[in-house]
């Protein structure tokens, strides 16, 4: 199995609401990751998980709380989020550094994304 | 902080033509990654470059890396319309543990 996948396809929410976002990888792979993309932009890296263990974040606000139950899954908790954190929110997989440590990335596979909307 | 810089930003060029996009960045690396995105979807990776000099090719796609300049390059040659997509560099610095995307090339082949 070469693929991550991602649900929902597509989220809407109020700004009191709370949701999860999910991502599940059967590729034996020990990193995961989180991306908010916004239109016609790069990627943003927040969050990476390099087995199992919070390794990266990227100064993001605490209304976005991951979490990683186990190697083949990626849940990102929100709450209260605003306007602006409407985006897409995309999950990628890739093989980990050694022992977890720094050098992590390696090459990522992606998932379909949610695409977010809050209103 | 890492800037990683594509240009151009947009392109448009004719089927059957050649064109290269570069891909530079302000720290030190060794790993280069190009992805493509369709409009509305998600990423694919394209190609792994894990070192100085390195050099793949798939199809009308062509990729290389320099990491003494700092530079990738992302040749196309002959293009076709299915190669219109917006495609991605991204880096990861060999200190400060740091993973940045690349400013994007949106590309559009005109039949």
């Amino acid at each position: 199995d070469t693929e991550v996948t991602q649900t929902p396809k597509h989220l809407v929410m109020g700004m009191t609401n709370k949701k999860s976002l999910k991502c599940e990888q059967h590729m034996g792979h020990r990193a995961m990751y989180w991306y908010k993309q916004k239109a016609k932009k790069p990627p943003e890296l927040m969050f990476v998980y390099s087995y199992e263990k919070l390794s990266i974040n990227e100064s993001v606000p605490s209304r976005f709380s991951p979490e990683c139950p186990n190697s083949s899954l990626l849940n990102l908790h929100l709450h209260a989020l605003q306007p602006e954190d409407s985006a897409l929110y995309l999950c990628a997989s890739s093989q980990a550094g050694t022992s977890g440590g720094p050098r992590a990335y390696n090459e990522q596979f992606f998932g379909p994304g949610t695409r977010l909307t809050v209103l | 902080e890492l800037k990683v810089e594509q240009n151009p930003l947009f392109l448009s060029m004719q089927e059957g033509k050649n064109y290269t996009i570069y891909c530079n960045y302000s720290t030190t690396s060794d790993r280069l990654y190009w992805y493509r995105q369709d409009p509305g979807k998600s990423l694919e990776s394209l190609f792994v470059l894990l070192s100085n000099g390195a050099v793949k090719q798939e199809g009308r796609l062509m990729a290389s890396l320099d990491t003494k300049a700092r530079l990738s390059t992302l040749h196309i040659t002959a293009a076709v319309h299915d190669l219109s997509a917006t495609y991605f560099c991204a880096v990861d610095s060999t200190t400060g543990n740091q993973f940045y995307f690349g400013t994007g090339t949106s590309l559009t082949v005109i039949p």
